[in-house]
């Protein structure tokens, strides 16, 4: 069961547009993480959002998590051919102060940028 | 400091048979979890090992183990395969606990079953 839809699966965009990956879901996370992978590589985490209504900004990237903790999106400014990559947003539960390691992710976004 | 290592790389096995692999967390991480991951049902948890001990599983057969010895290495063993095993297994060791937390994962290893 995937318990994080995220959209779109795929994302074909000239330089200097701009994009938004979203991730949703019908359960509440404690956290947020929004990862990119790149071919031949495990994934990176780029950022964790844990507050309702949060929004974080990383140089052009920015990452906002809903009010209700269910959702979260990533927008990404002027993209650029080096934003390449699959994105992928995971959500942790913790319970006792631990996730147990689980992260629950999404089926990931393809973002290819053109120059 | 180094990064999570895994070996093999690449591997191919044909069906029945077993296939053992390995990962090195960063030193100093104590958790170490596992990840299957294909173009059809993305990053899937495994299982995770904190101190030599499993203390969490994902919805896998019983076909998929592993262990983490003292020096918290890690290994996953996948019996009698099965050419829907064929994937990218990744692992991650983790530093922090709660909101602090973060993983750190390795390359993966490449596995085709034929």
């Amino acid at each position: 069961t995937q318990l994080l839809e995220q959209s779109p699966q795929f994302l074909s965009i000239q330089e200097g547009e701009n994009l938004t990956v979203y991730c949703n879901s019908s359960s509440v996370f404690s956290s947020l993480q929004w990862y990119r992978q790149e071919p031949g590589e495990g994934p990176v985490l780029l950022v964790t959002v844990v507050t309702g209504g949060e929004v974080k900004k990383l140089k052009r990237l920015t990452f906002q998590f809903g009010d209700a903790r269910k959702d979260s999106s990533l927008h990404i400014t002027a993209a650029q051919p080096g934003d390449t990559g699959l994105y992928l947003c995971a959500g942790l539960r913790y319970a006792g102060g631990t996730s147990y390691g689980k992260l629950t992710f999404g089926q990931g976004t393809i973002l290819t940028v053109h120059p | 400091k180094a990064g999570v290592t895994q070996t093999p790389r690449y591997l191919i096995k044909t069906r029945g048979q077993q296939v053992t692999l390995s990962c090195s967390p960063i030193s100093g991480h104590r958790s170490v979890s596992w990840y299957q991951q294909t173009p059809g049902q993305g990053l899937q948890f495994l299982f995770e090992y904190f101190s030599e001990t499993q203390r969490n599983k994902g919805n896998f057969p019983g076909r998929f183990s592993g262990r983490q010895f003292s020096n918290s290495r890690s290994e996953m063993n996948v019996s009698t395969l099965e050419l829907g095993d064929s994937a990218l297994y990744l692992c991650a060791s983790r530093h922090g606990t709660g909101l602090r937390e973060t993983q750190y994962f390795g390359p993966g290893t490449r596995l085709l079953v034929l």
